[in-house]
This record gives structure tokens, sequence and C-alpha cells, in this order.
């Protein structure tokens, strides 16, 4: 089976822009969540999708937001960027199956996105 | 809260076995997972524990006692390629919620 595939890989964007990055999950997975990952924060939780709705959501602010498609594909926008959302943004899906209790997630190699 | 802590580096020789602890809050989490991440690389799987106890895999064993919120992350037979940082993860039931800790950036030395 493919990865987990993430485009654009690399992003430079100017402040007060806005941004769309995309993810295709592996083939079957229907759960998709999205990260953050800084230097001096580490890997933050934004968001995850499941079925097309968002089953959970992390502590950023409303200038991020997602979606999920029917697919299972997933996009994540961040409107009116700001320097510190200069970061790798991973994408991981999941399995998501009801007779496991846990399943690990794949990660994509991430989108590394620069905002001047 | 839901705060993970971990070491934030460590050093070992090749060939011999390291230890990476991982302490968390135990109230929002029944599992805790394990991924390894190279440099400029996606995080990549290793482990995870819902019970208490020691789970093997190969060089990678991981262990987790939930009443003390604590769980390390064992590697033996240091290679050269185990050079990365561990990420210790908390989930939360069945989703695809992770928080994790900062992580530990290993590196082996000959």
């Amino acid at each position: 089976k493919a990865g987990v595939t993430q485009t654009p890989r690399y992003l430079i964007k100017t402040r007060g822009q806005q941004v769309t990055l995309s993810c295709s999950p592996i083939s079957g997975h229907r759960s998709v969540s999205w990260y953050q990952q800084t230097p001096g924060q580490g890997l933050q939780f934004l968001f995850e999708y499941f079925s097309e709705t968002q089953r959970n959501k992390g502590n950023f602010p409303g200038r991020f937001s997602g979606r999920q498609f029917s697919n299972s594909r997933s996009e994540m926008n961040v409107s009116t960027l700001e320097l510190g959302d200069s970061a790798l943004y991973l994408c991981a899906s999941s399995p998501d199956s009801p007779d496991q209790p846990f399943h690990e997630q794949y990660f994509g190699p991430g989108t590394r996105l620069t905002v001047t | 809260g839901q705060n993970i802590d971990q070491p934030t580096e460590m050093t070992a020789t090749e060939g011999a076995i390291v230890q990476i602890n991982c302490t968390y809050q135990t109230s929002g989490f029944n599992g805790l997972f394990w991924y390894q991440q190279h440099a400029g690389e996606a995080p990549t799987f290793l482990s995870y524990n819902v019970l208490d106890g020691l789970e093997e895999k190969g060089r990678f064993s991981s262990f987790l006692s939930r009443s003390k919120g604590y769980s390390y992350l064992l590697l033996k037979e240091l290679q050269m390629k185990d050079s990365a940082s561990y990420l210790c993860a908390g989930g939360s039931g069945n989703t695809g919620k992770l928080i994790f800790g900062q992580g530990t950036t290993l590196q082996v030395k000959p």
C-alpha cells in the first residue's frame, strides 16, 4: 500500500496570506489527524477528522481549519498567516477499526511552511 | 492537564542498552505510544502500551505503569542508525488525538 502523501512538500508564503495543505491517507484509513511541529513546541495536535467530521480539536486559533472529503482525503487551511506559523505540518492516518482500542498513526512526510 | 515529560537529550554507546523515560499526568490518557523520528523525516511508530507491563518488539521494548504515570522505551544492542528523536505520546481512547512530549534526542556514539 502507498503511504500517507502530503502536498506540497515545501511552501513559502507571506504574512497575511492564506494556505491550503493536502493529505491523502493510506487506502482504507478513515481517520486523519494533523499536527504542527516546531523546534520550540514540538509536535502539537491540531485536529482529527473521521468520516468527514471533526472528531477532536487541539488548542489552536480559529485561523486553523480543516476538512475531510468522502474519500478520506483531508485538507487544512491557515488564514491570515503569521510568522509563528512557520513549521512542519504533519498529517497522520489511522485505520480506526472498532475492534481495536488503539491504532498506530502513520505519518506523512510533512509540508514545510515558511512564512516571511 | 496532559503534560508529558521526557529528557531532552541522551547519549549512549553503540552496542549498549539505553532507557528513555517518560512521565505523564495520569488523567486523560489510557494509552502510551512511542515514535522514532530521524532528522528531516516523519515520525514512525514503534510501540504502544495500554496495560501495565512490558511490551517487547525485537530490540525495542516499552513499559507502562498507569498508576505511576510512567513509561519507558528500552533500546538494546544500540546501532548508529538508532540516533534519532524518540517521542512519547499519550492517547485517549479510540481516536487519532495524540499528545506528544518534546522528544528525547538520542545520540549513539561508536
